[in-house]
């Protein structure tokens, strides 16, 4: 079946470092997306990998193994205003959304 | 330049009724697609349109059609409304980029509650 699993909520300090995992199981893959999405907004585009390795852009950095099934969101130098929900999508056979990761980010 | 752009912004229905939800795609881009979200889940890809016609379709039952206009921009129809209908309703744009849509820009989304 086609799957993507993601925590469902993860708490971390203003200044730190949080990395959250995404493991996928999808019939085609032509990419994998990262989202933020704030409480009541759309989602907001993050990044895209669809080769492995890290795709680094500022304060966040996107990995992707390919033969694993895996990719990871990093977020360094963690803001107040980063607390919101990071959604793990896949584009295959369609675009598949996990149910997102809500992060809370505490002074 | 206008970001995606969708409405209404809320809506109230009866189960059974219609609804027709609107979307104006980012300017440039060519590919529309709608998306379910219901509270605290992801979004669930309902169907994507380009060039006029529906190129990708989710799990959803017939009862959700949709459209796309020369203009790009897109409707969303939704017959014998459920409860379980009740969700935001997001639709995203993306320019095509050889087989594979790379960045979709979402709307605000319509907010849907179904009585």
């Amino acid at each position: 079946g086609q799957n993507i699993d993601q925590p469902t909520e993860m708490t971390a300090t203003e200044g730190a470092i949080v990395q959250i995992n995404c493991t996928y199981q999808t019939s085609g893959f032509n990419g994998l997306f990262w989202y933020q999405q704030h409480a009541g907004e759309a989602p907001t585009f993050l990044s895209y990998n669809v080769l492995d390795g890290l795709e680094e852009k500022g304060r966040f950095s996107s990995f992707l193994s390919r033969s694993k099934g895996y990719s990871y969101l990093l977020l360094k130098e963690l803001q107040m205003k980063d607390s919101a929900s990071y959604l793990c999508a896949v584009s295959g056979n369609d675009m598949r959304f996990g149910a997102g990761t809500r992060l809370t980010v505490k002074p | 330049d206008a970001g995606v752009t969708q409405s209404p912004t809320h809506l109230i229905k009866t189960r059974g009724q219609q609804v027709t939800l609107r979307c104006s795609p980012k300017s440039g881009h060519d590919t529309v697609s709608w998306y379910q979200q219901a509270l605290g889940q992801g979004p669930q890809f309902i169907f994507q349109y380009y060039e006029e016609e529906e190129r990708q379709r989710g799990n959803f039952p017939d009862r959700f059609s949709g459209h796309q206009f020369p203009n790009y921009s897109s409707e969303l129809n939704v017959n014998a409304l459920l409860l379980g209908d009740s969700a935001l309703y997001l639709c995203a744009s993306s320019l095509e980029v050889g087989q594979n849509p790379y960045e979709q820009y979402f709307g605000p989304g319509t907010r849907l509650t179904v009585t």
